[in-house]
């Protein structure tokens, strides 16, 4: 079973720094592709970023309003994903959710979801 | 940067046939799938690859996609249905993900 577990949330200034990490279990870390989603409260669900395995090239992509500031990282020795957030702004708070990318026929979606860690960026 | 248009909100009696839709330019190239969000609790696939129902997702779900518009269907809607609806593709790259702005289905 997919067990994903987020934490690091907490509370940061504007302009603050904060590195969220997810520990995972129940299926090959190394081979997998890996996600950030997070959702303002009230809001919806917005994509941030996602990492593949070192396989398949260890490339990122993120979201545009978080590309240059966020950097998304993995240790597959520690089965442990990373999110560097860098230059925080009042509109990054959110449940920061950890994913696992389900891939079929060259097509993926979110599969595995943590129960989500709350970052709130406040001065 | 690439959208998907999803209705802020729908609103069915029980029984009746709740319709969700779902528009991207990308659409006649990629999947759409569909995430239900109850409050508090994490997102579940309900619909992959445009119109398949993963196990244990109850036979009253459908999806289907047409052109630049993905559908999403609950015949018979029920009051336990009630939640937020959110669409989920790629732009036609395959590298950018996006979620749609999510509709607030209302059952009673």
């Amino acid at each position: 079973e997919v067990q994903l577990v987020e934490s690091g949330g907490g509370l940061v200034k504007p302009g603050g720094s904060l590195r969220l990490s997810c520990a995972a279990s129940g299926f090959t870390f190394s081979n997998a592709w890996m996600s950030w989603v997070r959702q303002a409260p009230g809001k919806g669900l917005e994509w941030v970023g996602r990492i593949k395995s070192k396989t398949d090239g260890g490339t990122t992509d993120y979201a545009a309003p978080v590309k240059g500031r966020f950097t998304i990282s993995r240790d597959d020795s520690k089965n442990t994903l990373y999110l560097q957030m860098n230059s925080l702004k009042t509109e990054d708070t959110a449940v920061y959710y950890c994913t696992k990318p389900t891939c079929s026929g060259g097509s993926c979606y979110e599969g595995g979801w943590g129960q989500g860690t709350l970052v709130t960026v406040s001065s | 940067s690439y959208e998907l248009t999803q209705p802020p909100s729908v609103s069915v009696s029980p029984g009746q046939t709740a319709r969700i839709t779902c528009s991207g330019d990308a659409l006649p190239k990629k999947y759409a799938y569909w995430y239900q969000q109850k409050s508090g609790q994490a997102p579940v696939l309900v619909i992959y690859e445009d119109s398949k129902r993963p196990s244990g997702i109850p036979e009253r779900f459908s999806g289907s996609s047409s052109g630049t518009m993905a559908t999403l269907t609950i015949s018979g809607a029920q009051v336990e249905d009630e939640a937020d609806y959110y669409c989920y593709s790629t732009d036609s790259s395959g590298n950018l993900v996006v979620f749609g702005g999510g509709t607030k289905l209302t059952v009673l």
